[in-house]
């Protein structure tokens, strides 16, 4: 079945640093997700993509989904101690299902 | 709007017995799922529905029920409870169309002794 692999697991950084978490899929997707959980909280949706190719900007996220639609990249600039969470990244393949990447956790050293 | 609850909060059980997981959202949404999340495993899709009357198995059903009567709620049965189910349990609905946005409700944390 359909598989989505998130790197790296874990990711410790200096506040003021940049961060990236980046999404690969067996399969290609229509769409991916991305979502935030702050420690102790439930999935928060921040943005979903669907073009091939396509980068989408947050403030200080950037999102981007790959050419052939099997990976994705959420890069975060100059850090903050806000940011501290677990993002996944979720993808959408042929069926109704979502599958979820594993996470991955950040934390921030102020 | 209240979004997506769910009750208990918390849950302790011993082996072999069975309890229902509540979950009900007030957004008139069409599509239901339940996760589960354990530690270094993500959130894996356990049952999910697509309007009331419709449920279908995830990626990991075995153990637990599901059922949709109504739009608004979908309940999460464990029949016979067992250690591996010690887990937190997420209710999460979405509307459909663009963007497919999941609501994902506060979550229920069970042991299992």
């Amino acid at each position: 079945g359909q598989q989505v692999m998130q790197i790296p697991q874990y990711q410790h950084v200096q506040e003021g640093e940049d961060f990236t978490t980046y999404c690969n899929s067996s399969t290609t997707l229509s769409n991916i997700q991305w979502y935030k959980q702050r420690p102790g909280g439930h999935p928060v949706f921040l943005i979903q993509l669907v073009k091939s190719g396509e980068v989408k900007k947050q403030k200080r996220l950037t999102f981007q989904f790959g050419e052939a639609k099997k990976n994705s990249s959420l890069h975060i600039t100059a850090t903050q101690t806000t940011d501290v969470g677990t993002y996944f990244c979720a993808g959408k393949g042929g069926s109704e299902k979502l599958v979820f990447g594993k996470g991955t956790k950040l934390t921030v050293n102020p | 709007n209240a979004g997506v609850t769910q009750t208990p909060k918390f849950q302790v059980l011993k082996t072999g017995q069975s309890m229902t997981l509540q979950c009900a959202q007030d957004m008139n949404h069409e599509y239901m799922s339940w996760y589960r999340q354990d530690p270094g495993m993500g959130l894996r899709l356990i049952h999910y529905s697509v309007g009331a009357g419709i449920t279908d198995q995830g990626e990991v059903p075995n153990g637990y029920n599901v059922s949709r009567s109504t739009t608004e709620d979908f309940p999460l049965r464990l029949l016979s409870a067992a250690p591996s189910q010690t887990s937190v349990y997420f209710c999460a609905s979405t509307p459909g169309g663009f963007p497919d946005t999941q609501y994902f409700g506060p979550g229920t944390r069970l042991t299992v002794l």
